[in-house]
């Protein structure tokens, strides 16, 4: 059963960069029938999409995040990370990690790690 | 960009079915997805592609979509359906995922 686990900082300083890894388990990244994507949550609000990649390292980024955002693959290391940049208190929110399927037109996540909660704080 | 509308909170009683909708303009040309998030989980999919189930979501969850309105029903609603749902497409003209506001489903 695929299992993703993310990891990094709970605490990031304001300016600084956030950043996180996703460890996939049970499967492998180099898969070439999904993507894998990252997926935040500010506390008491909804869900948001932050981006996305394939093994090969082609990525996606939500426009509002582009700027600032990098996903990266390792598949040495059955890895994706995330790299955001100039975090401000407004990118305090639990981070998740997650399969991304693709079927034609259309794509899913499915499964999702546990997420972890990262504040920006000094 | 594109825009999903869900409503806020929805409430029904134990053995109800509860119908959740999600707005977007032509949503019925689109893939439409729908996760759960219970209180302090990760979310779960529980409906793919408009109305298909992964393996292991009870046959009380099903999906529609058409026009500009897709949705969510729970039918014979337990008391651990409750939860937060959000519907989620993939915008092709924009190229990127988008995510309902989510509903907050409370069984009375």
């Amino acid at each position: 059963q695929l299992q993703l686990q993310e990891s990094g900082p709970g605490l990031v300083k304001p300016s600084e960069t956030l950043s996180l890894s996703c460890t996939v388990s049970g499967g492998s990244v180099n898969n070439t029938n999904y993507y894998w994507g990252w997926i935040r949550q500010p506390p008491g609000r909804g869900l948001e999409w932050i981006g996305s990649i394939y093994y090969r390292g082609s990525t996606y980024y939500n426009p509002s995040l582009k700027s600032r955002v990098t996903i990266s693959v390792n598949t040495a290391k059955n890895q994706f990370s995330l790299k955001l940049s100039s975090v401000t208190a407004a990118d305090t929110a639990v981070y998740y990690c997650a399969r991304q399927n693709i079927e034609g037109a259309t794509t899913w996540f499915d499964p999702w790690g546990q997420g972890t909660l990262v504040t920006v704080s000094s | 960009s594109y825009v999903l509308t869900q409503p806020p909170s929805v409430s029904v009683a134990p053995g109800q079915t509860a119908r959740i909708t999600c707005g977007g303009n032509n949503i019925g040309n689109k893939g439409v997805h729908w996760y759960q998030q219970r209180p302090g989980q990760a979310p779960v999919l529980v409906v793919y592609d408009d109305s298909d189930r992964p393996s292991g979501i009870p046959e009380r969850f099903s999906g529609s979509n058409s026009g500009n309105t897709a949705a969510l029903t729970i039918s014979r609603v337990e008391a651990g359906d409750e939860a937060d749902y959000y519907c989620q497409v993939w915008d092709t003209f924009g190229d990127h995922v988008v995510f309902g506001g989510g509903t907050k489903l409370t069984v009375l």
